[in-house]
This record gives structure tokens, C-alpha cells and sequence, in this order.
């Protein structure tokens, strides 16, 4: 079952802030955050394992909340660079990792 | 330097050809898989390799066929390609095979853009 990601496109200015969140239907063991450009490879940003840890990297962060079976990506005071598609993956207990619906963001100068 | 190569970049082939795409990576992973990325972009799991070991095998149609022949290589093999089976393909690999670890991030290699006409 895809994990749903929202929203599933945002445009921002560089500098603006966004929020993107990854929402589960089941319970989550890990989640992870990658970075696709166009044309590109996904990247991997940062992974968060259960207990509702908030992980760092540069201007990018995430947090896990078990509970609500959800995570979020938080990009601050963003960049040209930040463009692309981020995708959650999680992972159910079945060591698979599934990879959510996309959100394409575009900061614009 | 290249972490995880895939060739060919790209693949157009015709409907009914049988096609190869090779993937090889030097990062001393143990665990390998194939991802599919259709036209919505959607990433699918298909199949994943610890040690030459399967131990993924998603519902792919048996057309689709893997070999890792050491823990560094993992092909994919395509019978009677479909129009259906036009998807960008990537490779990546990971340290350990299951995602829930430290040491799970994969690394996709720059993926097998495969047309079918």
C-alpha cells in the first residue's frame, strides 16, 4: 500500500518555506526522503527510523510521528537547488521500501 | 567513480524483442534491486538481490527475469517486451537489506530509459 504525499506539487519563491507530509495507512518502521531532478537519479536526503526522531541536513529536516503513521519533510529559506520531486519511502515490516505518490516543488528567483 | 552504473541509458526496442540491461556498483553493498518509474512517476520495487540471493520478487510477469551473478552485478533480462513495459528502470543497492536500518539508504544509478514501439 503507497504511502500519500501532499501536497502533490508547490510552487515557492527562493527563500520561502515549505512542508511536505507523508501519510501512511498502516503502521510505519522507517521512512525515507529522497530527491529526484529531472532526468535525474533519486537522491537520498535522510532516513527516520521509529521513535520520533527529527533529522537534520543543511536547511532540510523531517520529523516521524508513529502515532499519526506520518512524516514531514521541512525545506526553510529554499533554494533553486531544492527543485525536483521528493518521495517518502516507508517501510511496513516487510522489508520492502515503498515509495510514496511524489511532490514536485519548484522555487522560482 | 561512478557509485551504480546501469547501460544503456537508453533502450528503444520494438514489441516482441527480448532486451538486457546490466547494472554494476562499487560500493561493497550486499544488497541490489531493480525499480521501475512509470510515465506518473511512480517508483515500484520489482525485484532485490542480498548476496545473490532473491529476495524480493514483487508481481512482475515471469518475462521479466533477474541474474546477479556476484554481489556487484544485478542484470535484468526482458522476454516478448510489451508497449506496457515502457518505464524508466533504475538500479540501486543498499548496505543492508532491509530499509529500516542506518546503513539502508539506496543508491539508484542513473537509470535505463526503455522505449517500446
Amino acid at each position: 500500500q503507497q504511502p500519500v504525499q501532499s501536497p502533490q506539487a508547490v510552487i515557492l519563491r527562493e527563500g520561502e518555506d515549505a512542508v511536505i507530509n507523508c501519510s501512511s495507512s498502516k503502521a510505519l518502521y522507517s521512512v525515507h526522503w529522497y530527491r529526484q531532478k529531472h532526468g535525474e537519479a533519486p537522491v537520498f536526503l535522510m532516513i527516520l527510523l521509529k521513535g520520533g526522531e527529527q533529522k537534520g541536513h543543511e536547511k532540510i529536516s523531517a520529523s516521524f510521528n508513529e502515532k499519526k503513521q506520518q512524516s514531514s519533510l521541512y525545506l526553510t529559506a529554499s533554494q533553486l537547488s531544492y527543485s525536483g520531486t521528493y518521495f517518502c519511502g516507508t517501510e511496513y515490516g516487510n522489508e520492502k521500501l515503498t515509495f510514496g505518490t511524489g511532490t514536485r516543488l519548484t522555487i522560482i528567483p | 567513480d561512478t557509485a551504480v552504473s546501469q547501460t544503456p541509458k537508453y533502450l528503444v526496442t520494438q514489441m516482441g524483442n527480448d532486451k538486457s540491461i546490466k547494472c554494476e556498483q562499487n560500493l561493497g553493498h550486499d544488497t541490489m534491486y531493480w525499480y521501475k518509474q512509470d510515465s506518473k512517476k511512480f517508483l515500484k520495487i520489482m525485484f532485490s538481490y542480498n548476496n545473490k540471493e532473491l529476495i524480493i520478487n514483487e508481481t512482475v510477469p515471469n518475462r521479466f527475469s533477474p541474474k546477479s551473478p556476484d554481489k556487484a552485478h544485478l542484470n535484468l533480462h526482458i522476454n516478448s517486451l510489451e508497449l506496457g513495459d515502457s518505464a524508466v528502470y533504475f538500479c540501486a543497492s543498499s548496505q543492508d537489506k532491509g530499509p529500516s536500518s542506518y546503513n539502508s539508504p539506496l543508491h539508484f544509478g542513473n537509470g535505463t530509459r526503455l522505449t517500446v514501439t
